[in-house]
């Protein structure tokens, strides 16, 4: 089946700082959702992103099917954003996402 | 803005016993998913339902578990008789899923329900 590997695993902020988690997969894919599961484990939709690129206030992300890659952008980090970003793909073919091992972020005050 | 519920939020049982987990999906959605994250551990599929039927199924969906909708806007999650290696959370998820792809694919997740097998 598909791959889907993240990076960095872990990542300590500063709040206000910038950072860029990226997700590689294996194979060509028809969906590609970023998710921020929150302290309480609910996961949030963030984007839906099968390619280009979308910015939603202080996050962006850009898909670049082709190379197999996704980036998610946050800036200007705060506390909030603490939590685990899955990056999650449905394979061409499929209707189910794989999800990656996840980010997991503290950003700390 | 229309969401996935689950309830219960938390269930507790023990070993060998059966459990039902409730899912109300979004409710113009078609195809109905439920995926499991045990703790610390990745989200992974278990289940897709469109149409009255199971579509895709992972190698975790074994003979113990079951879905259903019986009815116009719940969807079931059945585990016959839980292991202590079933405890964990399970994401009930909806997605529009109309033919010609586009952000209908889009799986939206409820709030999941953690269940704990003693």
């Amino acid at each position: 089946g598909i791959q889907v590997e993240q990076s960095p695993p872990d990542l300590i902020l500063q709040e206000g700082a910038n950072s860029t988690l990226r997700c590689n997969f294996s194979d060509s894919v028809n969906n590609l959702q970023w998710f921020h599961q929150n302290p309480w484990g609910q996961l949030i939709n963030l984007f839906y992103i099968p390619s280009g690129t979308k910015q939603n206030g202080r996050l962006s992300a850009t898909t670049v099917a082709t190379e197999r890659y996704s980036l998610l952008y946050i800036s200007s980090s705060q506390t909030t954003d603490s939590g685990v970003y899955f990056c999650a793909v449905e394979a061409s073919g499929y209707s189910t996402l794989t999800f990656g091992k996840g980010t997991m972020l503290l950003v700390s005050p | 803005e229309p969401e996935v519920t689950q309830t219960p939020s938390h269930q507790v049982t023990q070993m060998g016993q059966e459990v039902i987990l409730r899912c109300v999906p979004i409710s113009n959605h078609l195809y109905f998913y439920w995926y499991r994250q045990i703790l610390g551990q990745k989200v992974e599929f278990l289940v897709s339902f469109y149409n009255n039927e199971i579509s895709e199924k992972s190698e975790i969906f074994d003979d113990q578990f079951s879905v259903e909708r019986p009815d116009g806007s719940n969807f079931t999650l059945k585990i016959r008789s839980t292991k202590l290696e079933d405890s964990a959370m399970y994401f009930c998820a909806s997605s529009l899923g109309l033919a010609g792809g586009g952000s209908y694919n889009e799986q939206f997740f409820g709030p999941g329900t953690r269940l704990t097998v003693l």
